[in-house]
């Protein structure tokens, strides 16, 4: 069955620094999104993505945040300037269609910043 | 705004045991409902889902029901297995938006 894959499984980086998250959808998919889970608390919505183009965000998806999709497979989440409390669990995930479709995850990429 | 909210956890139970994990939400208009479960080392993956009032989703045993009166969509499952124990989270997504609203998860361990 087709999957949502993420690379890296665990990211440390240094404060301050830029990181770029990665994730493949699955290929006939055509929304996508991350969420983040800071541990202990609830899974977060953080952005949606449709036709080249934010379609929804939520108030956590600042300027410090950007999405892109640099070619026909890959689906990337930069955080700019990285803050302690960037480090979390970031979920990658796509639908087939919007309208809450199912939506598959990823198996995520754990995010530690030192 | 929008919200969920579920049963505190862990709950562990014996197999065989009859499963049911509370869920209430908070939301204006007619959201979709769903549960996903994540098994350890795993995103989560969707359970079951309903669109709108008293339907109900089910698979693998699962079911809930949409209850728009009571502002519920609780788990339930006859009888679980050791193979059940994951992480379960109720989710909504609002009308008319695409993102997902979950809960704080519940842990389920199921004791042979």
């Amino acid at each position: 069955e087709p999957e949502v894959t993420q690379t890296p499984s665990h990211q440390v980086t240094q404060m301050g620094q830029e990181v770029i998250l990665r994730c493949v959808p699955i290929s006939n998919h055509l929304y996508f999104y991350w969420y983040r889970q800071i541990l202990g608390q609830k899974v977060e919505f953080l952005v949606s993505f449709y036709n080249n183009e934010i379609s929804e965000k939520s108030e956590i998806f600042d300027d410090q945040f950007s999405v892109e999709r640099p070619d026909g497979s890959n689906f990337t989440l930069k955080i700019r300037s990285t803050k302690l409390e960037d480090s979390a669990m970031y979920f990658c995930a796509s639908s087939k269609l919007g309208g809450h479709q199912p939506q598959h995850f990823g198996d995520g990429t754990r995010l530690s910043i030192l | 705004g929008d919200s969920v909210t579920q049963m505190e956890g862990p709950v562990t139970l014996s197999e065989e045991a009859f499963l049911t994990i509370n869920c209430t939400y908070t939301a204006t208009g007619y959201p979709s409902l769903f549960w996903y479960v994540q098994y350890p080392g795993e995103g989560l993956q969707l359970l079951l889902k309903a669109t709108k009032a008293d339907d109900k989703g089910s698979n693998k045993g699962f079911e809930a029901t949409y209850r728009k009166e009571t502002t519920s969509f609780h788990l339930e499952k006859g009888s679980v297995q050791v193979s059940d124990s994951a992480v379960y989270f109720c989710a909504l997504g609002p009308q008319g938006a695409q993102k997902l609203v979950f809960g704080q998860g519940t842990r389920l361990t199921i004791n042979p």
